[in-house]
């Protein structure tokens, strides 16, 4: 079955560290990949996708985010993390049907 | 960037009425459009995709006669939840995708703000 595995629920970080988080994907197929922020009381807003060429892709905000096919993987990255940074992240797939398939989603608190 | 709109931002109803949900695309023509249910710390379940002028098509386990969809035109899909009952209560989210290129999909789906339903 198709399905997105995000390892890590909850994260918590101070201000200036590193962050990756952890996306693997289960699809045989070729997949456009995504990342979603939902910052807390707004809406899901786009971060940056995957659809083909460079598999290091840049996003908004200083984020990126790298596809590693034979891991069947797209761990998002983000060098210096703020406190605005605060929000739950989503990764999702789709494949050629438009049907966008989400993990469970991660919690990131970034303290001042 | 595009925008999508969903009214009520908030709806609270009795058990055993119906209750619409406007999903708008405000700068765009959105050919396809999803309605996805979110429920308290867990990620979005995909209900239906909506097409313009056709049919939905439902995920499986999502009872098309209580939840139905109407994609009347290119920037506006609702979503009715027929005779609700207080396990309907959740938060309705839609996004919807304009086509970007032709062959395979490269659509990006822009999120409405989402509208929590509770049924009392």
């Amino acid at each position: 079955a198709q399905s997105v595995s995000q390892h890590n629920h909850h994260v918590i970080l101070s201000e200036a560290a590193s962050l990756e988080l952890g996306c693997n994907y289960s699809y045989g197929g070729t997949v456009n990949l995504f990342w979603y922020v939902q910052y807390p009381g707004q809406h899901l807003q786009l971060l940056l996708k995957y659809f083909s060429g460079d598999p290091l892709v840049k996003g908004i905000k200083g984020f990126e985010a790298e596809f590693i096919k034979s891991k069947f993987s797209f761990n998002l990255r983000k060098p210096s993390v703020q406190w605005s940074d605060t929000a739950e992240y989503f990764c999702a797939f789709s494949d050629s049907s438009y049907k966008l398939i989400f993990g469970s989603g991660t919690r990131l608190l970034v303290r001042p | 960037g595009a925008v999508v709109s969903q009214h009520p931002s908030r709806v609270i109803c009795k058990s055993g009425t119906s209750v619409k949900i406007e999903c708008r695309s405000l700068d765009f023509q959105a050919t396809t459009m999803f309605w996805y249910r979110q429920f308290p710390k867990k990620s979005l379940m995909l209900m239906a995709t909506s097409n313009e002028g056709s049919k939905a098509t439902y995920e499986q386990g999502v009872e098309k006669d209580k939840f139905l969809i109407n994609h009347a035109s290119l920037t506006l899909s609702t979503l009715t939840v027929t005779s609700a009952h207080p396990e309907d209560s959740s938060f309705y989210i839609c996004s919807a995708s304009e086509p970007t290129s032709i062959g395979f999909n490269t659509d990006t789906q822009y999120f409405g703000p989402g509208t929590r339903l509770t049924v009392l």
